[in-house]
């Protein structure tokens, strides 16, 4: 079954790190462009970060300088690693396969809740 | 970066009514666009993908139109599972940008 699942998020004071994992099946997140998207409570959804198949990595200027995309060929697993965090950080974090013929995202893992506040 | 706007930002109809949401882009984005559904408390699914193909499964109800700057999703017959918040997305650049969102009620 093709699927993502992602961990990791918490609460975590201002100036915080986390690191959100999502791991994949049914496909391998090396062959494939993968994203971050991110929704704030009660609000829309928020691109934050792509990693194309060659590893080129590109971000939301909201969070340029601050996260890092990354993956794990052998673990299957997408990463997102997150520095400096602020309040306006804080939302629910969805890791999606973006399709590389059709540029939309078509596979969506259930997503993983980053809190930042004291 | 490219500014999606989106047309109602909520809409209210009956089960069986013929419904439209708008999509504006900034700039010309040919068909790179993608709209989603997404319903409370769960991960957004793909509906239509390259502004106008069905994501396989979904029901032939939806349909997307459009290119250039406008877009339209069109639901032939509105279901009580269509009830839902409906974004449009548009991949012409790297940065993508979502529309903000309509909420689609049933009366």
């Amino acid at each position: 079954e093709v699927q993502l699942v992602a961990s990791g998020g918490g609460l975590v004071q201002p100036g915080g790190s986390l690191r959100l994992s999502c791991v994949a099946s049914g496909f391998n997140v090396s062959r494939n462009y993968m994203s971050w998207v991110r929704q704030a409570p009660g609000k829309g959804l928020e691109w934050v970060s792509v990693i194309y198949s060659g590893d080129s990595t590109y971000y939301a200027d909201s969070v340029k300088g601050r996260f890092t995309i990354s993956r794990d060929t052998p673990k299957n697993t997408l990463y997102l690693q997150m520095n400096t965090l602020r309040a306006e950080d804080t939302a629910m974090y969805y890791c999606a396969r973006d399709h590389i013929q059709w540029d939309a995202f078509d596979i969506w893992g259930l997503g993983t809740m980053v809190t930042v506040s004291a | 970066d490219i500014q999606m706007t989106q047309s109602p930002s909520t809409l209210s109809a009956y089960v069986g009514d013929r419904v439209t949401i708008t999509c504006r882009a900034s700039q010309s984005i040919s068909t790179w666009l993608a709209w989603y559904q997404q319903k409370p408390g769960k991960a957004p699914t793909l509906l239509i993908y390259k502004a106008s193909s069905l994501q396989s499964g979904v029901p032939s109800r939806f349909s997307g139109s459009g290119s250039g700057t406008e877009f339209t999703l069109t639901i032939s017959s509105l279901q009580p599972d269509d009830s839902a918040t409906y974004y449009c997305q548009q991949s012409n650049i790297i940065q993508r940008t979502f529309g903000q969102g309509t909420k689609v009620e049933i009366k």
